[in-house]
């Protein structure tokens, strides 16, 4: 069983461009998060998506940012019209609870690395 | 508001010791407590879970206690070993939510030999 799978690893963007995050759960999990971790902070809870829903974005800023979790395929971050403080490291994870519950451990993926130059 | 705090200076023990963490959360009442392994370039790798109804969990080297009173979580690695060095982070889960996690900022942990 493939655990989390992220793409790319390093994704370097000039200011103003696009940056697209993909993110493939574990099989069989349908409940999928994003976190993003700046340098030298902790890792910060972003959006919180099942299949076709977004459950919490409480986390997204408000701009730029948004996220999906289609019937098919991976769920994607997607940062539109980056800046330099938009680079971090952003990390997803998926888990296997019927309601996302919160006594389910959750699986990460090994992260993206987003450089904004 | 809400904060979790865990000790932001690197702890430097001597391999067979016991390492003890700390976690401390204010303005928060979470119904379950994590924690997580982090190696340099990974993402977090999920250790234990304990309810707040727990006093103790415990997992091979691994040892968490959960104190609602003090509002503190302490994690323990008995028997350390270098291979056990990395960053270690506590999360929170709130009774009402939606399972996401809201992190301290981890405490970073060197194991000499």
């Amino acid at each position: 069983n493939a655990g989390v799978m992220q793409n790319p690893r390093h994704l370097v963007r000039r200011r103003g461009q696009e940056a697209r995050l993909r993110c493939s759960p574990m099989k069989g999990h349908s409940h999928v998060y994003w976190y993003r971790q700046l340098p030298e902070e902790g890792l910060k809870f972003m959006v919180y998506l099942q299949k076709e829903n977004i459950i919490d974005e409480s986390g997204m800023p408000k701009e730029r940012f948004s996220a999906e979790f289609p019937k098919e395929g991976p769920s994607i971050l997607r940062i539109q019209q980056v800046v330099r403080g938009d680079s971090a490291a952003y990390f997803c994870a998926s888990s296997p609870g019927l309601a996302g519950g919160p006594d389910y451990e959750q699986y990460f993926g090994p992260g993206t690395r987003l450089t904004v130059t | 508001s809400q904060k979790i705090e865990q000790n932001s200076e690197a702890l430097n023990i001597q391999e067979g010791k016991t390492a003890t963490l700390t976690c401390n959360y204010t303005n928060y009442s979470p119904a379950y407590l994590q924690w997580y392994r982090q190696d340099p370039g990974r993402g977090p790798v999920f250790l234990l879970l304990i309810r707040e109804n727990e006093k103790e969990k415990r997992k091979e080297r691994l040892k968490v206690t959960f104190d609602t009173t003090l509002k503190q979580s302490l994690f323990h690695i008995t028997a350390s070993q270098p291979a056990d060095s990395a960053t270690y982070l506590c999360a929170l889960v709130g009774s009402s939510n939606t399972g996401k996690l809201i992190f301290g900022q981890g405490t970073t942990l060197q194991v000499k030999p």
